[in-house]
């Protein structure tokens, strides 16, 4: 059974370029959440997608957008780089009819320059 | 972003002996989960706690959700030298379309040899 993977690894961009970093979510999972985690610091919630649509937002700006495909796979794009969205972003999956746990992947390792 | 509070920040014990973590927050969480994160890799879920007052274990691992729904326990018996990792606290509204994940500040468990 095939857990939760993201690709790239590792991404280096320079401030001010866009970048794409992709999910695809554990088998029978239909929900995906997306995370950003700072050096030292806890995960912070940036967006949920369920049936293909954004289902839930945290304290992120709008330069953070996502996208769920019909398989249930996801995007998390980044417009205008800043120096500050260099992070660990973890994606997360679950299926709220069965249980409400949150199972993560390895994690894109995000470098802005 | 919002962070629970997690204490300790740190331990660092030797092999064999037992620790103790705690969570709180200033909101209430319907449902609390812990997760262990490695350098580099995602978080591994440990144990999710549903019910006011419930206590659960994982093999060495025994969390519990307290009765007032804003504060979560986790012990750890025996220690052995794969425990040393970070460990998170997480606590979640768990109903439809707020399901996101509020996490702790992290405890950072260190074995001394």
């Amino acid at each position: 059974d095939a857990g939760v993977t993201q690709s790239p690894t590792h991404l280096i961009k320079t401030r001010g370029q866009q970048v794409t970093l992709r999910c695809s979510p554990k088998s029978g999972h239909d929900t995906v959440s997306w995370y950003q985690q700072a050096l030292g610091q806890g995960p912070q919630f940036i967006f949920q997608y369920y049936e293909e649509e954004e289902r839930q937002r945290g304290n992120f700006p709008d330069r953070f957008s996502g996208h769920q495909f019909p398989n249930y796979s996801s995007e998390l794009n980044v417009n205008a780089l800043l120096l500050g969205d260099s992070a660990l972003y973890l994606c997360a999956s679950s299926n709220g009819l069965i249980r409400y746990e949150q199972y993560f992947g390895p994690g894109t390792r995000l470098t802005v320059t | 972003g919002q962070q629970l509070n997690q204490s300790p920040q740190s331990m660092f014990i030797q092999e064999g002996e037992d620790v103790s973590m705690n969570c709180t927050s200033s909101s209430i969480f319907n449902t609390w989960l812990w997760y262990k994160q490695d350098p580099g890799e995602g978080p591994v879920l440990l144990i999710a706690l549903y019910k006011a007052g419930e206590l659960t274990s994982n093999g060495r691992l025994t969390a519990q959700f307290g009765i007032t729904r804003k504060d979560s326990f986790l012990n750890i018996s025996a220690s052995i030298p794969s425990d040393v990792g970070i460990y998170f606290c997480a606590g979640q509204g768990r109903s439809f379309g707020n399901e996101k994940l509020t996490f702790g500040t992290g405890t950072r468990l260190t074995i001394i040899p």
